[in-house]
């Protein structure tokens, strides 16, 4: 099974800042790994798949990269409605399907 | 308009059974692979089944292996999952989602429904 990993756990930053969000593989899962957004009481919403290919609707300012073990989501001018959790996903190695445990990114 | 819509949560004793529905409308439900996520209260995404979108293969988490069962109805354009042999372990709002891609088990997900709740409780 593929553990994702997702650093830190909480991120405390202020509008228009710039947010760096980082998911660990612990084994390679080539490119294909997933970020979602989840606000309470909502459910996810697909922002980028393929580690760096933005969802249809996602504004640019949000960006993926990475490859191999080491996956990085970057925000880069944070908006208000931009404070939720977020999840990275892999499909490579499957199943199961495998999710990080999330980095909740607050208002400081 | 694309939708997913879930029903048949519920309050279940443990050991009991419950069959979640999600209702999808908005594209050819037939050849989309479809998947059951679920979250238990204040945790994190948890995968449960999936079934293909080119010859409806089915897929289980092993926590799940052997209790649920995924299916869908093309005529009806309904996802199913048949839930036995229900713990406490199992209480989690669950959802059903689409791939992006159309075939296959391309495990994309780009649309969700609201979620259901089950809790297992004596």
């Amino acid at each position: 099974e593929v553990v994702l990993t997702q650093s830190p756990a909480t991120l405390s930053l202020s509008p228009g800042e710039r947010a760096t969000l980082s998911c660990r593989a612990s084994q390679s899962v080539n490119i294909y790994l997933a970020w979602y957004q989840q606000k309470p009481g909502q459910a996810p919403r697909l922002l980028i798949y393929d580690a760096s290919n933005r969802a249809t609707g996602i504004p640019a300012r949000f960006s993926g990269s990475g490859s191999g073990t080491d996956f990085t989501l970057t925000i880069s001018s944070l908006e208000p409605e931009d404070f939720a959790v977020y999840y990275c996903q892999q499909r490579y190695n499957w199943p199961p399907l495998t999710f990080g445990q999330g980095t909740r990114l607050e208002i400081k | 308009e694309l939708q997913l819509v879930e029903s048949g949560g519920g309050l279940v004793q443990p050991g009991g059974s419950l069959r979640l529905s999600c209702a999808a409308s908005g594209f050819t439900f037939s050849t989309y692979a479809m998947t059951w996520v679920r979250q238990a209260p204040g945790k994190g995404l948890e995968w449960v089944s999936s079934i293909s979108g080119r010859d409806d293969t089915t897929y289980y988490a092993d926590s799940v292996k052997g209790r649920f069962t995924i299916s869908r109805d093309t005529s009806q354009n309904t996802l199913s999952l048949q839930m036995n042999s229900l713990r406490v372990e199992d209480t989690a709002v669950y959802y059903c989602a689409k791939v992006l891609t159309a075939g296959g088990t391309n495990m994309v997900f780009d649309y969700w429904g609201q979620g259901t709740l089950v809790t297992v409780s004596s």
